[in-house]
């Protein structure tokens, strides 16, 4: 059984940092497209990031340079650091895996707020 | 970046009624869509992936046809269980957008 499992998340002041973790089990992260997807309060879906089985990476616009994805084949666990947190990433954060997103975490809240 | 567009945002449904959601790309995407649900709480769930396969274990009530620009997700005889939100999701090109999502009331 593929289990996704963020943490990470919580509490952080306008300007500040923070790491998402994403372990996995059941399913190879190195060997699978992983992405990050993003939802906030009352709103819709926002695909964030995503990183191929090759180590390619892309992101949208709304984060590129200030989020980076990385993953640690060892550990099997994917990671989002997340820079320049603003009061508008206040969201849900989940990690997802596969092309066509078949397998989700339980998502880990992150707010942004002073 | 392609634009998603969902069409309705909202509707209203009894159960038993057929229903079907439209989805947009703003350029071809071939036929590299999914589908999702979503309900309150929760992860998505991965319905329909490449415009038309249905995901392992999803009844066969939900298909999913289009190709290129135009997209729809229809449920033959909506269930209690189906009242949720649909998004639509482009895989074709990179950054990967979804739609703005299609919530399903109960009428």
């Amino acid at each position: 059984e593929v289990q996704l499992v963020e943490s990470g998340g919580g509490l952080i002041q306008p300007g500040g940092s923070l790491r998402l973790s994403c372990a996995a089990s059941g399913f190879t992260v190195s060997r699978n497209y992983m992405s990050w997807v993003r939802q906030a309060p009352g709103k819709g879906l926002e695909w964030l990031s995503v990183i191929y089985s090759g180590g390619s990476t892309y992101y949208a616009d709304s984060v590129k340079g200030r989020f980076t994805i990385s993953r640690d084949n060892s550990k099997n666990t994917l990671y989002l650091q997340m820079n320049s947190l603003r009061a508008e990433d206040t969201a849900v954060y989940y990690c997802a895996g596969d092309v066509a997103l078949a397998y989700w975490g339980q998502g880990t809240l992150v707010t942004v707020s002073s | 970046d392609i634009q998603m567009t969902q069409s309705p945002s909202t509707l209203s449904a009894s159960v038993g009624d057929r229903v079907t959601i439209t989805c947009r790309a703003s350029q071809s995407i071939s036929t590299w869509l999914a589908w999702y649900q979503q309900k309150p709480g929760k992860a998505p769930k991965l319905l329909i992936y490449d415009a038309s396969t249905l995901e392992s274990g999803v009844p066969s009530r939900f298909s999913g046809s289009g190709s290129g620009t135009e997209f729809t997700l229809t449920i033959s005889s909506l269930q209690p269980d189906d009242f949720a939100t649909y998004y639509c999701q482009q895989y074709d090109t990179d950054p990967w957008t979804f739609g703005q999502g299609t919530k399903v009331e109960i009428k």
